[in-house]
């Protein structure tokens, strides 16, 4: 069935550093895939999404890059801040039409001045 | 602020009682769907509501059902409550069946 596979956390970073955390995916079709961010005590927040291969998902300095070859969807930001200290989901739609999402662990980050 | 309304924001009750968490979706939006966020079993998809009608079931137990009214708000009913129904509630919104989904702030729901 289908499947996101993420980095394990937790990750501390400083503040200004680059960050990438890791996400795989298994499916059937042809899936839309996203990252959707936890602040604490909040629900989640669509962060970003790419809709098919080789389609670029960008928000708030982050970013991410659908790769069908390597089945992949690894989330970047080139200079983090401590307002990004959050928990990050990675996450697939079946596109089969019933548009279900199946999410990852989720990877909590903290950034630290 | 996703649009995304649920009500309560805790819930605490005990093992064995019957619980029922609200969702009121975007403002035009018509399907429904609820996930379940646990310590052991992470986000999982419950169950989709579009336009009233029951569209795809995920890991929800027979112990739970849900329902979307004609005004498509949603309610979750939680029954024969148990300590590992402990978890955070969610539900999210989209116009169609394939369109992005929106997420509401929860339902925090303890089991004593």
């Amino acid at each position: 069935g289908d499947s996101v596979t993420q980095m394990e956390g937790p990750v501390t970073l400083s503040e200004e550093a680059c960050l990438t955390i890791n996400c795989t995916y298994t499916a059937t079709g042809y899936p839309s895939l996203f990252w959707y961010v936890q602040y604490p005590g909040e629900g989640l927040q669509l962060l970003l999404k790419a809709t098919k291969a080789d389609d670029k998902g960008s928000n708030k300095g982050f970013e991410a890059t659908y790769r069908k070859e390597t089945t992949s969807f690894h989330l970047e930001k080139g200079s983090v801040q401590v307002s990004d200290s959050a928990v990050y989901f990675c996450a697939l739609s079946d596109g089969t039409g019933a548009n279900n999402l199946f999410f990852g662990t989720g990877t909590r980050l903290t950034v630290i001045p | 602020d996703s649009g995304v309304t649920q009500t309560p924001k805790h819930l605490i009750t005990a093992t064995g009682q019957r619980v029922t968490l609200r969702c009121s979706p975007r403002s035009g939006d018509l399907s429904v769907y609820w996930y379940q966020q646990s310590l052991d079993q992470g986000l999982q998809f419950l169950i989709q509501y579009y336009n009233g009608e029951e569209r795809a079931k995920g890991n929800i137990l027979e112990r739970f059902s849900a329902q979307q009214f004609p005004d498509l708000h949603s309610e979750l009913n939680l029954s024969s409550l148990e300590l590992g129904d402990s978890a955070l509630y969610f539900c999210a919104s989209s116009y169609q069946r394939g369109g992005t989904q929106y997420f509401g702030p929860g339902t925090r729901l303890t089991v004593l």
